[in-house]
This record gives C-alpha cells, sequence and structure tokens, in this order.
C-alpha cells in the first residue's frame, strides 16, 4: 500500500499552548485528506475531511478556531491544536486519500498517530 | 448519529474456521466502503473494499459481501490465522460534500489456536 507519514508520533505540550501535527502522502498525491481522532477502546471520530486548497468540512461538535487544519499542497496536511488542555489530550490520526480514474478518492491510507498528552 | 454500526464489539473464531464480521450503515448516499484492520497505537490498515455496484469483492483470504437493499456489509476471513486477531473497522465514504471518510465502532476479532 502507499505510504502517509504522520509526525510526531508523540508529543507532551503544556496546558495553553499549541501544536503542530503533520500528515504527509510520501508516494500519491492526496486529493482529500482526513483527520480523526480516537479516544481509548473507541472508533475513530472524524474531525474534518479537507480537500486540497480549500478549507476543510469540520464534523459537527468540531471546534475549528480550536483545531486547524491547512492542507497546503497535495503531499501535506497539518492539525494545529491551539490552546491545548488536558481534556485534548488523545490519539489524533490522518488519512490519505489516492483518487481512482475519477477524482473522487477510491484508497485512503492512514499514518501512524499521534499521541497527544496536554500537562 | 452514528451511520456507520458494527454492533459486534468482539468476536472469536477459531484458527483454521471462517470469520465473519458484520457491518451495517443508515446513509443510502455512502458510495464506497472499506475494511482496516487496527492494532493498538497504530494507524488502520486498508484490507479491501468494495463499490456500491458491485456485491462481492475477493482478495486472498479476505472477501468483503455488500447487500445494498438492506445497507449491510460483511467481510469473511477464510482461513482464520492467528495473525489476523486485531480490531477490524468497517468505513463508508460519502459523495456528498467532502467526500468523508466514516468509521463504524470496531470489532476485536480474536483467533483462538
Amino acid at each position: 500500500g502507499a505510504v502517509v507519514s504522520q509526525h510526531p508520533s508523540r508529543v507532551i505540550c503544556k496546558s495553553g499552548t499549541s501544536v503542530k501535527i503533520e500528515c504527509r502522502s510520501l508516494d500519491f498525491q492526496a486529493t482529500t485528506m482526513f483527520w480523526y481522532r480516537q479516544f481509548p477502546k473507541q472508533s475513530l471520530m472524524l474531525m474534518a475531511t479537507s480537500n486540497e486548497g480549500s478549507k476543510a468540512t469540520y464534523e459537527q461538535g468540531v471546534e475549528k478556531d480550536k483545531f486547524l487544519i491547512n492542507h497546503a499542497s497535495l503531499t501535506l496536511s497539518t492539525l494545529t491544536v491551539t490552546s491545548a488542555h488536558p481534556e485534548d489530550s488523545s490519539f489524533y490520526i490522518c488519512s490519505a486519500g489516492r483518487p481512482g480514474t475519477g477524482h473522487l478518492w477510491t484508497e485512503a491510507f492512514f499514518g501512524q498517530g499521534t499521541r497527544l498528552t496536554v500537562v | 448519529d452514528q451511520q456507520v454500526k458494527q454492533n459486534s464489539p468482539s468476536l472469536s473464531v477459531q484458527e483454521g474456521r471462517i470469520s465473519i464480521l458484520n457491518c451495517d450503515y443508515t446513509n443510502s448516499m455512502f458510495d464506497y466502503f472499506l475494511w482496516y484492520k487496527k492494532y493498538p497505537a497504530e494507524g488502520p490498515t486498508f484490507l479491501i473494499s468494495i463499490s456500491s455496484i458491485k456485491d462481492k469483492n475477493e482478495d486472498g483470504r479476505f472477501t468483503v459481501f455488500l447487500n445494498k437493499s438492506a445497507k449491510h456489509l460483511s467481510l469473511h476471513i477464510v482461513p482464520s490465522q492467528p495473525g489476523d486477531s486485531a480490531v477490524y473497522f468497517c468505513a463508508a465514504r460519502g459523495v456528498w460534500g467532502a467526500q468523508k471518510l466514516v468509521f463504524g465502532q470496531g470489532t476485536r476479532l480474536t483467533i483462538n489456536p
């Protein structure tokens, strides 16, 4: 399968600071990227979907001013957790959609995830 | 509002037998379905997918069946191997708006020797 690299894999930050997580598709151009959050023993909760060059579409209940998503190129998307609080501590995972013959993605590959701990 | 549902949180199967993982969805606008395997603290690994215009797709030991009228899909693994033990997620692609990818709650599959 294709390679999606997510960095950092683990980060600890102080409450009130901001943290940026990067997601790169290394061997294909991702027209669509997704950001998920996983709580312990729960499913992947979709936070937002971003298409290159346009604003991200956030799911209901996700604060767009707190979770800033930038999809500046076809290989890079970033998630910035602003003014982080302990309740933001979680496992964040990105995914990149690889288009098929049309413009719609037909395969989605995941990064390794980022464990964020806010102290 | 859980649009993709996996109602069995866990499943235990004997090695060599068939594992059947089920998934239901509520939104008829989903047009593409995917199955993923996941280990703790890692991203999901893609297994197999199926378009809504098909009812079956096979790849080695993995077969996915789709019943559109029932809004139900299933993943068959045969024969099951100990290395198949993991959490399995089904996911669906929505073609409206941003083409989102929505996940079910996952089923923990344990293969017993």
